[in-house]
């Protein structure tokens, strides 16, 4: 069965180190990849996205994921984690010319501390 | 720009109470429309799908339905609302036009609350 997976439910930073939220899928095909941030109550923003073409990607907010085809995962990164970056972190995937659209993960909960 | 509307915000309902949540966007033609449930502490979950007017897909058997009366606008509704059914919506676009980008623009979401 189709699934993305993100196997940490929370975690939790000190201002200024380094972030890595994981994320695993299982699909037929190299589906197209997402991460979104989501503030308390509020919509989903995208950070970032992967179709195709270099495997690191660049996304707002100073973070970057890598796609690795071999482990099938796709890990967002943040060399320097700021307070504001303190949100719930969603992993989500899509099949190319799928009207379906989007498969969440669980969500990962980001803390930071001061 | 296109823009995504989504109301009310928050809505404090009995159990077995009708349900009425609106989703519009602006600025976009024939776009793909979406519906998603979040309950706490959990991930999003896919409820209805719809690529035209008059067309749902449904994705879990529940207690809501979902229609498309208008080409911008996503209508999400239940005759009566269940304890099960609190949660947070979400509705979703995507441009059909462009599938190769399909990325998603979402509402600021729906926070129900059924006592």
């Amino acid at each position: 069965a189709q699934s993305v997976t993100q196997p940490d439910i929370h975690i939790t930073v000190s201002e200024g180190a380094s972030l890595e939220l994981r994320c695993n899928y299982s699909y037929g095909a190299t589906p197209y990849l997402f991460w979104y941030v989501q503030s308390p109550g509020q919509g989903l923003q995208l950070l970032l996205k992967y179709f195709s073409g270099d495997t690191l990607v660049q996304g707002i907010k100073g973070f970057e994921a890598e796609f690795k085809r071999s482990q099938s995962s796709f890990n967002l990164r943040k060399p320097s984690v700021h307070w504001s970056d303190a949100a719930e972190y969603f992993c989500a995937v899509s099949l190319p010319g799928s009207a379906r659209q989007l498969t969440f993960g669980s969500g990962t909960q980001l803390t930071v501390l001061p | 720009s296109q823009t995504i509307h989504q109301w009310p915000a928050t809505l404090v309902q009995p159990v077995g109470s009708p349900l009425s949540l609106e989703c519009t966007v602006e600025g976009t033609s024939n776009p793909n429309l979406y519906w998603y449930r979040q309950a706490a502490g959990r991930g999003l979950q896919l409820l209805f799908y719809s690529v035209g007017i008059g067309q749902i897909s449904s994705e879990v058997p529940q207690n809501l339905s979902a229609s498309r009366p208008q080409d911008r606008q996503f209508i999400l509704s239940s005759k009566k609302l269940l304890l099960s059914d609190s949660g947070f919506y979400l509705c979703a676009w995507v441009n059909q036009d462009r599938l190769m980008n399909t990325e998603a623009f979402f509402g600021q979401g729906t926070r129900l609350t059924v006592v």
